[in-house]
């Protein structure tokens, strides 16, 4: 079947620090992937996307590439804020149905 | 992209009362919808996929009976929590996706059981 598996958090950083959270997802066929962000108390955000092998999704300094011969999606960012705390889910979409990684928390200090 | 509207945002009900939760798809005419779980600093729990104009499919572990979903129209799936209990308290969130595109979420709704 399809899933998502998360590198658990908590993590913290100091603001302008490098950021990689590893994702990893197991599937039939094509999936399309992504990268959701939680804020406080609110729904959840897509942050980035990448429907197809080598694919690229980047916003807002975030990116990550799909990666079909290691079926990962990695999220990076070369410098972090604090305004980037927030709780990050890697997905998949496989045909409608839709899974998501347990989350990670990330704290940014200044 | 999609724009998908949950209401209320926040509610406090009685033990033993029940909840009804909406979510309505703005702009996008949704045949199906997604209803999910969410416990403090945990990751989202898929309870059920609403289905315009048939039954929900219930994921296991989740019972029919006290989380009943209506998808009476294309735009709007509702959640009602039956018998609300402490345990229920959660944060309940809706979303909308098709094919192999991305989710489109609602707000999201705190659910808070005295």
């Amino acid at each position: 079947g399809n899933s998502v598996t998360q590198m658990e958090g908590p993590v913290t950083l100091s603001e302008e620090a490098f950021l990689t959270i590893n994702c990893t997802y197991t599937a039939t066929g094509y999936p399309s992937l992504f990268w959701y962000v939680q804020y406080p108390g609110e729904g959840l955000q897509l942050l980035l996307k990448a429907t197809k092998a080598d694919d690229k999704g980047s916003n807002k300094g975030f990116e990550a590439t799909y990666r079909k011969e290691t079926t990962s999606f990695h999220l990076e960012k070369g410098s972090v804020q604090v305004s980037d705390s927030a709780v990050y889910f890697c997905a998949l979409n496989n045909n409608n149905d839709m899974r998501f990684g347990a989350g990670t928390r990330l704290t940014v200090k200044p | 992209g999609a724009v998908v509207s949950q209401h209320p945002s926040w509610v406090i009900c009685k033990s033993g009362t029940s909840v009804k939760i909406e979510c309505r798809s703005l702009d996008f005419q949704a045949t199906t919808m997604f209803w999910y779980r969410q416990f403090p600093k945990q990751s989202l729990m898929l309870m059920a996929t609403s289905n315009e104009g048939s039954k929900a499919t219930y994921e296991q572990g989740v019972e029919k009976d006290k989380f009943l979903i209506n998808h009476a129209s294309l735009t709007l799936s509702t959640l009602t929590v039956t018998s609300a209990h402490p345990e229920d308290s959660s944060f309940y969130i809706c979303s909308v996706s098709w094919g192999a595109a991305e989710a489109f979420f609602g707000q999201g709704t705190r659910l808070t059981v005295v």
